[in-house]
């Protein structure tokens, strides 16, 4: 089992749509959470830590459910400028401290 | 806004040359890792420094592959000698470890490599 594992895509919604990708990991013991959101042929950029509480951020929610090992990322009223691939990435505590990045999902949002 | 800078931003060249990728961090992070891409591999892990220590470069080829932080300011990547293999683009991004939390982190615009 992969270290962090997300949703298989492409995710192809249209505008206004409401998304949701999830990402589970294997490390109980992992401490930080984050998505990252990286456009075609640049690099990824930080969108939003994820905490145990769950925070907003404008149309973006993310969660995070420690018992079952995963968090989610939840996009409501899809823009055309949300298509990117985003990337569920966490830090792991186990034989030294450790971020790991999952493979990412696509999301093409469509007029 | 703070950011890491790379370079250089494209380089061509031909197998078997020596290839050299700098990095500087942002100013007063702790942690640089080293990431390769590609289409087929997505986001690979080749070498994680903090406070200028390795700590974890298993994702990187030994024998032709070395990453160094000869000082705060920079770290460094190379690959001697190249091959067609190695054609990705390469990160390197930047972050605040701290209690052995993170607070996210920062990537440079990437090094694009192509080996012929």
């Amino acid at each position: 089992r992969k270290e962090v594992e997300q949703d298989p895509g492409p995710f192809n919604v249209p505008e206004g749509a409401t998304v949701a990708f999830n990402c589970t990991y294997s490390n109980s013991a992992s401490q930080s959470f984050f998505w990252y959101r990286q456009d075609c042929r640049k690099e990824p950029k930080l969108l939003m830590s994820v905490y145990s509480s769950g925070n907003e951020d404008g149309r973006f929610t993310a969660q995070l459910n420690r018992a079952s090992q995963y968090i989610s990322l939840l996009i409501r009223d899809s823009k055309l400028s949300d298509s990117a691939t985003y990337l569920c990435v966490v830090n792991g505590d186990t034989g030294g401290f450790k971020t790991i990045f999952g493979a990412g999902t696509r999301l093409f949002v469509k007029a | 806004d703070a950011r890491v800078t790379q370079t250089p931003r494209h380089k061509v060249t031909e197998m078997g040359q020596e290839v050299t990728m700098r990095c500087q961090p942002i100013l007063g992070h702790n942690t640089v890792f080293w990431y390769r891409q590609t289409m087929m591999q997505g986001l690979e892990l080749l070498a994680y420094f903090r406070n200028r220590a390795p700590l974890d470069d298993s994702g990187m080829p030994k024998d032709r592959f070395s990453a160094e932080m000869p000082d705060a300011t920079l770290a460094t990547l190379k690959i001697q000698p190249s091959e067609p293999r190695d054609s990705a683009v390469y990160f390197c991004a930047s972050g605040l470890d701290v209690d052995r939390m993170n607070y996210g982190y920062t990537f440079g615009s990437g090094t694009r490599l192509t080996v012929v």
